[in-house]
């Protein structure tokens, strides 16, 4: 079974600081990997996904994620937080060329505050 | 492209009332899915639909919920009859076949409260 890990419910950062918010999958297949990001009000909308092409992917608004297979971790950071990144950010996982079954399973969110 | 549209965006009804949620996907897109939040909780699969028929229902929680997609167009979702535990925000997305590439594209939810 797959399952998704997001440690923090709560990130608070300064503006200009580092953003790391931790996601940790598990997968009896090799999965697909999604960030997702939701800002008030609105719907989900994608960062960026890991489908087996380069483990480290470039997003939206300065994101990036990297896959690491041995720590079964999809971290997602971005050099320098802007205030307009207080959102809340869910890391999904899905299984890999399964046609039947395609569902994603999501973490709990973790919710990101950018202080001035 | 129009995006993914849902509808109401609001919803608060009594305990036992029927709700019907709406969710328009984006034109040629095969795959639905509906999903839901509740609260404070993480963001749960409830079903899948290809076309008008539905591929994976397994996340639906129970008898009161009926999903359908009629035509292989718009999907409606309907409560009946409410209780307390449904409230909550429910998605829903839609993608092309090839979701891995195109990636799913979610709407921007119903909130549903019942008191």
């Amino acid at each position: 079974a797959q399952s998704v890990t997001q440690l923090g419910s709560h990130v608070s950062v300064s503006e200009g600081a580092l953003v790391l918010l931790r996601c940790n999958y598990s997968s009896s297949v090799p999965p697909y990997l999604f960030w997702y990001v939701q800002y008030p009000n609105q719907g989900l909308q994608l960062l960026l996904k890991y489908t087996s092409a380069a483990t480290l992917v470039k997003g939206i608004n300065g994101f990036e994620a990297e896959f690491k297979k041995s720590e079964t971790s999809f971290h997602l950071t971005k050099p320098s937080a802007h205030m307009s990144d207080a959102a809340e950010y869910f890391c999904a996982v899905t299984l890999r060329r399964s046609y039947n079954t395609d569902k994603l399973i999501f973490g709990t969110g973790t919710r990101l505050q950018v202080f001035p | 492209e129009a995006g993914v549209t849902q509808f109401p965006s609001h919803s608060v009804i009594e305990k036992g009332q029927t709700v019907t949620l709406r969710c328009d996907p984006i034109s040629g897109h095969d795959n639905l899915y509906w999903y839901r939040r509740v609260m404070g909780k993480e963001i749960k699969f409830l079903l899948h639909f290809v076309k008008e028929s539905k591929q994976d229902e397994s996340g639906m929680p129970n008898n009161r919920f009926l999903a359908e997609r009629t035509g292989g167009t718009y999907s409606t979702l309907k409560v009946q009859p409410a209780e307390l535990e449904d409230s909550g925000v429910y998605f829903c997305a839609s993608s092309f076949r090839d979701r891995t590439t195109y990636g799913y594209t979610f709407g921007s939810g119903t909130r549903l409260t019942v008191v």
